[in-house]
């Protein structure tokens, strides 16, 4: 079964510095995995998605993921936070039967100026 | 970019009664749509499968005479929470996939979600 986890319920940076958002996969074949991120009482937004070629997958908004086959993760990153970037972020797979995502449990980042 | 709108975004209902929620692909035909509960501070989880002109594909421990759901058309479905209870609150979100077989790497689109409140 496809599945993603994301091993920090929270994660607190600084304006102005990098941040990282951690998320490991298992999936059987290729991964097809992707973030979102909820501000609160919305829906997700797309930020990024990594299907196959190059590791360090650029999206929305300066942030990037970096695909790591050996370690089987997924990790979010940003070289410099923003206060607005204080939301909720989710990793997920898509699962290739169904056809529907499946997601971690949620980090949510807090930036503070 | 593809548009997925939900309709209500909120809304409080009295136990026993009926709620309905819309979803709607705007700019795209969707095949496929997808209905997610998220309980406070935790992650999305999938409740139904919801494929067009086809009975939807329930997901184990949803009920689905309380929760129906209708995919009539290629950019429309609706949720119905049928005799809500207070336990039935939560933050409903749907998302919408054009056909899955060729674009299995695509993005779904979400909705706004529905914030239910049964009292």
């Amino acid at each position: 079964a496809q599945s993603v986890a994301q091993p920090e319920d929270q994660v607190n940076v600084a304006e102005g510095n990098p941040l990282t958002v951690k998320c490991t996969y298992s999936v059987s074949g290729n991964p097809y995995l992707f973030w979102y991120v909820q501000y609160p009482n919305r829906g997700l937004q797309f930020l990024l998605k990594y299907i196959t070629g190059d590791n360090l997958v650029k999206g929305s908004y300066g942030f990037e993921a970096e695909f790591n086959k050996s370690q089987t993760s997924f990790h979010l990153k940003k070289p410099s936070a923003l206060v607005s970037d204080s939301a909720l972020y989710f990793c997920a797979v898509r699962d290739m039967s169904k056809g529907d995502m499946r997601f971690g449990a949620g980090t949510r980042l807090t930036v503070k100026p | 970019g593809a548009v997925v709108s939900q309709h209500p975004s909120r809304v409080i209902c009295k136990s026993g009664t009926s709620v309905k929620i819309e979803c709607r692909s705007l700019d795209f035909q969707a095949t496929t749509m997808f209905w997610y509960r998220q309980f406070p501070k935790q992650s999305l989880m999938l409740m139904a499968t919801s494929n067009e002109g086809s009975k939807a594909t329930y997901e184990q421990g949803v009920e689905k005479d309380k929760f129906l759901i209708n995919h009539a058309s290629l950019t429309l479905s609706t949720l119905t929470v049928t005799s809500a209870h207070p336990e039935d609150s939560s933050f409903y979100i749907c998302s919408a996939s054009l056909r899955f077989g060729g674009l299995h790497n695509s993005p779904l689109h979400f909705g706004n979600g529905t914030r239910l409140t049964v009292t």
